[in-house]
């Protein structure tokens, strides 16, 4: 059990450029969420996963979002476009089942949009 | 709709000294679940507690304590003797049951602990 990974742990794009970002999850937890943090904030919901089904995204996830896992592993979550308000850390998380347990987090991707 | 919050943006303490932080939760839902996150400067979230609604037993746990009162909505949580290591951004979260797991974060504590 290595942990939730996410890659990269930091990205500088510029203002239009896309990124995507990766999370390997703990392997035999079957939900993976994705979260938002900004400076002095805490994190808020984008998208969640049950499998490879993803079962509710945020109002915050605009259309430039969009968030995919494959087979119920890996998830990558991309933005296109990219706009200075972006600039966040991506927290990526899993779970075994949905209230039993809590989340185990991954270190997060930083992104600077400039 | 339900919201979490966290007071107390900073504290600040010596070390061995006791410390509480404070979390005030929001939600009509009857069945809910609340949660504790401790995020060190190295920027991983670590989980520390769970709790189901319906369980108002305080919880303690080393030098950490948690005390759950339904009646003021309160979820708060305290360290004792506090140590350098301590030092850290703790959020306070809440999940409703019906919601897939989806966590509802406050704004964060941050507990600096001075030698």
């Amino acid at each position: 059990d290595t942990g939730v990974s996410q890659d990269p742990r930091h990205k500088i794009t510029k203002r239009g450029q896309n990124v995507t970002f990766r999370c390997d999850p703990i392997s035999e937890h079957n939900r993976l969420y994705w979260y938002r943090q900004t400076l002095g904030q805490g994190p808020e919901f984008l998208t969640y996963f049950q499998n490879e089904a993803q079962l509710e995204k945020s109002r915050l996830l605009s259309d430039r979002f969009s968030a995919e896992r494959p087979k119920g592993s890996f998830s990558t979550l991309e933005i296109q476009r990219t706009e200075q308000g972006d600039s966040a850390m991506y927290l990526c998380a899993s779970s075994p089942g949905v209230w039993d347990y809590g989340y185990t987090f991954g270190s997060g991707t930083r992104l600077t949009v400039v | 709709a339900q919201k979490v919050t966290q007071a107390q943006t900073e504290i600040s303490v010596v070390e061995k000294e006791d410390v509480t932080l404070d979390c005030v939760y929001e939600t009509r839902d009857t069945t809910y679940y609340l949660f504790w996150y401790k995020q060190p400067p190295s920027g991983e979230l670590v989980f520390l507690i769970r709790r189901n609604s319906f369980d108002e037993q305080n919880e303690i746990s080393g030098r950490y304590s948690w005390n759950f009162q339904k009646s003021t909505s309160s979820f708060n949580f305290t360290i004792t003797a506090s140590q350098v290591v301590d030092s850290a951004v703790y959020f306070c979260a809440l999940g409703l049951t019906d919601s897939w797991g989806k966590l509802q974060f406050g704004a964060g504590t941050q507990v600096v602990v001075t030698p």
